[in-house]
């Protein structure tokens, strides 16, 4: 019953690293998501994949990209980290849209140093 | 562009005393509107969703909303907390986009504190 996995759950840049936050569901989810956790600014939405082969920009895309790798993994790529990158990324999947329940990960807490 | 809002950054209640967590809404059409809780250290998990019908939602752990369409409220209640229901809430209302895709756009989260 592992639902939505996330790696890693901590990670520490410099800026001007890159890094890779891997996803993965295993509930056959056509649709999943990449969000960002601030204080004071609840969720927002970075990128979405509303079913395999294709991914779409959500409020808040610029300096990441994503990859749909196939139907179960979803991965989100920071090319060049800024310190305003820090902050705690959850990805989410759903049957389709987010007119269903829609399930989160654990998140990854990523510091931008 | 559909928003929530939530006015109340935290809210403090005793333990069986009942608890209401505040979420007003802006939209054009008819809303879509959910609740998720998010516990210490964890991601979000689903609580309930208003679509159509009764004014009165029920959902996971004894919680219930009630949806309020002149006051564009949809607030979330307990008649009974417990310390354990001390956690993050956010608000969220579905968004269409141009493709016809729906997703959700989350309020700021309110804190529930549930003293013993």
């Amino acid at each position: 019953n592992a639902g939505v996995t996330q790696t890693p759950k901590f990670q520490v840049l410099k800026t001007g690293q890159s890094m890779t936050l891997q996803c993965a569901q295993d509930m056959n989810h056509n649709s999943m998501y990449w969000y960002r956790q601030d204080p004071g600014m609840g969720l927002r939405l970075i990128y979405y994949s509303a079913s395999e082969g294709t991914t779409d920009k959500g409020e808040v895309p610029n300096g990441y990209n994503v990859s749909r790798l196939n139907k179960r993994e979803f991965s989100l790529r920071l090319e060049s980290a800024a310190p305003s990158q820090t902050s705690v990324y959850f990805c989410a999947s759903s049957a389709w849209g987010m007119n269903t329940e829609a399930f989160f990960g654990q998140g990854t807490r990523l510091t931008v140093v | 562009a559909q928003s929530v809002a939530q006015p109340e950054d935290q809210v403090n209640v005793a333990e069986g005393n009942p608890l209401t967590v505040k979420c007003t809404y802006s939209v054009s059409g008819n809303p879509y509107l959910f609740w998720y809780v998010q516990y210490p250290n964890r991601g979000l998990q689903f609580l309930l969703k208003y679509i159509t019908g009764d004014n009165l939602v029920k959902g996971s752990y004894g919680f219930e909303a009630e949806f309020n369409k002149s006051q564009t409220s949809f607030h979330l209640k307990k008649p009974s907390a417990l310390v354990s229901d001390s956690a993050l809430y956010f608000c969220a209302v579905r968004e269409v986009t141009s493709t016809g895709f729906q997703k959700l756009v989350f309020g700021t989260g309110t804190r529930l504190l549930v003293s013993p």
